[in-house]
């Protein structure tokens, strides 16, 4: 079973850095494309960012370019996020997500951000 | 950037009835379009890509349809566990955007 379990989720203040961390197992980790997406309160989901099976590719939605960075360890089945600069608009659930360049197959559970002072 | 607008924001129906989604690109994707399904707190859950194509163990009752920049996400019956928002997504280019979002609620 497709198992995604995201971590490092909690309470930043403005400015601050976080790093999220989602954990897969089940599925031939290496072999995906794996993605972050992120939703408001309240909101819709937002694609944030995807990165391909050797890191070589990486992808990020403009209002994050140069505050967040996507990495994974493939050898650990391990996606990251690094947040810098976080803004209050940030505050979400984020969620990694595995599949293909475009689509989103398996979703984790989520993970809360919530950027406040 | 490509915006994806859905309508309606919002649909009551029946258990039972038909139901059709519409999904507008600001420019042509050509079949490059994705469905998803979330459910109150839970993680969206993927329906159809390419357009049409049903990702394994969605049941035939769900299905897509369009190319270019329209196009519908149809429930030939609804059941009470397809209440839910749905969303569009397109698969052309990066920023793979989301439409807004469709919630369907019972009549």
């Amino acid at each position: 079973e497709v198992q995604l379990v995201e971590s490092g989720g909690g309470l930043v203040q403005p400015g601050g850095s976080l790093r999220l961390s989602c954990a897969g197992s089940g599925f031939s980790f290496s072999s995906y494309w794996m993605s972050w997406v992120r939703q408001a309160p309240g909101m819709g989901l937002e694609w944030v960012a995807n990165i391909r099976q050797d890191g070589s590719e990486k992808y990020y939605v403009d209002s994050v370019k140069g505050r967040f960075t996507i990495s994974r360890d493939n050898a650990k089945n391990s996606l990251y996020l690094q947040m810098d600069s976080l803004r209050a608009e940030d505050t979400a659930v984020y969620y990694c997500a595995s599949g293909s360049v475009t689509d989103l197959d398996y979703w984790g559970q989520g993970t809360l951000v919530t950027v406040s002072s | 950037d490509i915006q994806m607008t859905q309508s309606p924001s919002s649909l009551s129906a029946s258990v039972g009835d038909r139901v059709t989604i519409t999904c507008r690109a600001s420019q042509s994707i050509s079949k490059y379009l994705n469905w998803y399904q979330q459910k109150p707190g839970k993680a969206p859950k993927f329906l159809i890509y390419a357009a049409s194509s049903l990702q394994s163990g969605v049941p035939s009752r769900f299905s897509g349809s369009g190319s270019g920049t329209d196009f519908t996400l149809t429930i030939s019956s609804l059941q009470p566990e397809d209440f839910a928002t749905y969303y569009c997504q397109q698969s052309y280019s990066s920023p793979y955007s989301f439409g807004q979002g469709t919630k369907l609620e019972i009549k």
